[in-house]
């Protein structure tokens, strides 16, 4: 397997509080992607990474923001957190190709807001 | 909207069919991959069949691109019980929006021991 750890892995957290999710990767790839996964809506684009500090947005960032401070680490901040980023977020992974290439998944974090 | 959609969004078959499961998509690509999504699990990928190619095989996969329709089919041969699992298509967005990665709403396949 990858070597792509998300952490953690299950959270329960207030509406309004800020959250941070966190994606560390051993593979030393250069694109890191954040999307999250709702039933009936498939993986949805939140962020992405092609480099260190370099970051753009997804299909779904409004209420997200992500930074990516060294190769390894690719974090994910709901700035305010609603009962609407109820959900499951992935982080994957892939080489110097992007999306041209294989991407490579974590387990997941199950995030619900109450 | 999402750049690939799958059909059928559910398949239920019984165990030795023959699975297929199509994607369509809307703007030029670059390539198109598979994944297969475990209950409760990551996805996995499964193939990757680029623009200039039209079928690609791995296995008991086979992978069609028709890039004049927009559109992609992942045939399962002789499936197996263990192959229950949800399959999820995945694009590029060719262009200035290549790094993105875009993936489909999926096809759940249940197969029937």
């Amino acid at each position: 397997d990858a070597g792509i750890t998300q952490s953690p892995r299950h959270k329960v957290t207030e509406t309004g509080t800020p959250v941070t999710l966190r994606c560390h990767q051993t593979e030393n790839h250069r694109y890191m992607y954040w999307y999250r996964q709702d039933p009936g809506h498939g993986l949805r684009l939140i962020h992405y990474s092609y480099g260190v500090k370099d970051t753009d947005k997804g299909e779904v960032s409004d209420g997200y923001s992500v930074s990516r401070s060294k190769t390894e680490d690719f974090l994910l901040t709901l700035e305010s957190a609603t009962s609407s980023q109820t959900s499951v977020y992935f982080c994957a992974i892939s080489g110097n190709e992007g999306p041209n290439t294989e991407a490579f998944f974590g387990q997941g974090t199950r995030l619900t807001v109450v | 909207s999402q750049q690939g959609e799958e059909d059928p969004q559910a398949l239920s078959i019984q165990e030795g069919e023959n699975a297929t499961m199509n994607c369509s998509y809307k703007t030029s690509i670059n390539n198109l991959q598979w994944y297969r999504q475990n209950s409760g699990r990551g996805l996995v990928h499964l193939i990757l069949i680029r623009s200039n190619e039209r079928e690609k095989h791995s296995g008991r996969l086979r992978v069609t691109l028709d890039t004049s329709k927009k559109s992609s089919s992942l045939l399962i041969t002789a499936s197996r019980a263990a192959d229950t699992a949800s399959y999820f298509c995945a694009t590029d967005k060719g262009g200035d929006s290549s790094y993105k990665l875009i993936f489909g709403s999926g096809t759940r396949l249940l197969v029937r021991p």
